[in-house]
């Protein structure tokens, strides 16, 4: 069975400071590892993804994660946070060489503060 | 290209009756999956189709819930003798191939009264 933990619900920031919003899995396989954004109203959109090439991996807006082996975790950092981030943070893990159901952590509420 | 779409965007039933959801992958994407998040939590998976046939249905809850895919592109998901506790957000996703990243569509939120 696979799962993903994400540590803090809500995690608010200051605008210009670092983010770092963090999820850990449990995989009895090797795993693919994902981030998902949702802003109000819109379905899920892929920041980025992990798939057993590089360890760290760079996405959209700014966005990148390491995946560490050794402390099973998939964390994800933006170095400098704009007002635009703010949203709803999802890490999901599936089997690697089969990338069919999705399983998701409960989710991270980003706070931008101006 | 158009993405992924799903009707209606809201749903209100009573207890007891049946509903049905809509998902519109996007064109030529052979995988499709639903979704359901309940408040405070992220997506659980529900059921996974390959082409016309249901690759993986474990996420089921009951026997109340059942998807369809005819043709292998539009899905329709079915709920039964729906209950309180069935209201959710129901999310659909599709891919081009199982292997490929999934692109979610804005999602058909049911309340049950």
């Amino acid at each position: 069975a696979q799962s993903v933990t994400q540590l803090g619900s809500h995690v608010s920031v200051s605008e210009g400071a670092l983010v770092l919003l963090r999820c850990n899995y449990s995989s009895s396989v090797p795993p693919y590892l994902f981030w998902y954004v949702q802003y109000p109203n819109q379905g899920l959109q892929l920041l980025l993804k992990y798939t057993s090439a590089a360890t760290l991996v760079k996405g959209i807006n700014g966005f990148e994660a390491e995946f560490k082996k050794s402390e099973t975790s998939f964390h994800l950092t933006k170095p400098s946070a704009h007002m635009s981030d703010a949203a709803e943070y999802f890490c999901a893990v599936s089997k690697a060489f089969g990338n069919e159901k999705l399983t998701f952590g409960t989710g991270t509420r980003l706070t931008i503060i101006p | 290209g158009a993405g992924v779409s799903q009707t209606p965007s809201n749903k209100v039933t009573e207890k007891g009756k049946y509903v049905e959801l809509r998902c519109d992958p996007i064109s030529g994407h052979t995988a499709l999956y639903w979704y359901r998040q309940s408040l405070g939590q992220g997506p659980e998976f529900l059921i996974y189709f390959q082409g016309t046939g249901a690759a993986d249905d474990s996420g089921l809850p009951n026997d109340r819930f059942f998807a369809v895919r005819p043709e292998g592109s539009v899905s329709t998901l079915k709920i039964q003798r729906t209950e309180r506790g069935d209201s959710a957000v129901y999310l659909c996703a599709s891919s081009l191939t199982p292997a490929d990243t999934q692109y979610f569509g804005p999602g058909t939120r049911l309340t049950v009264l």
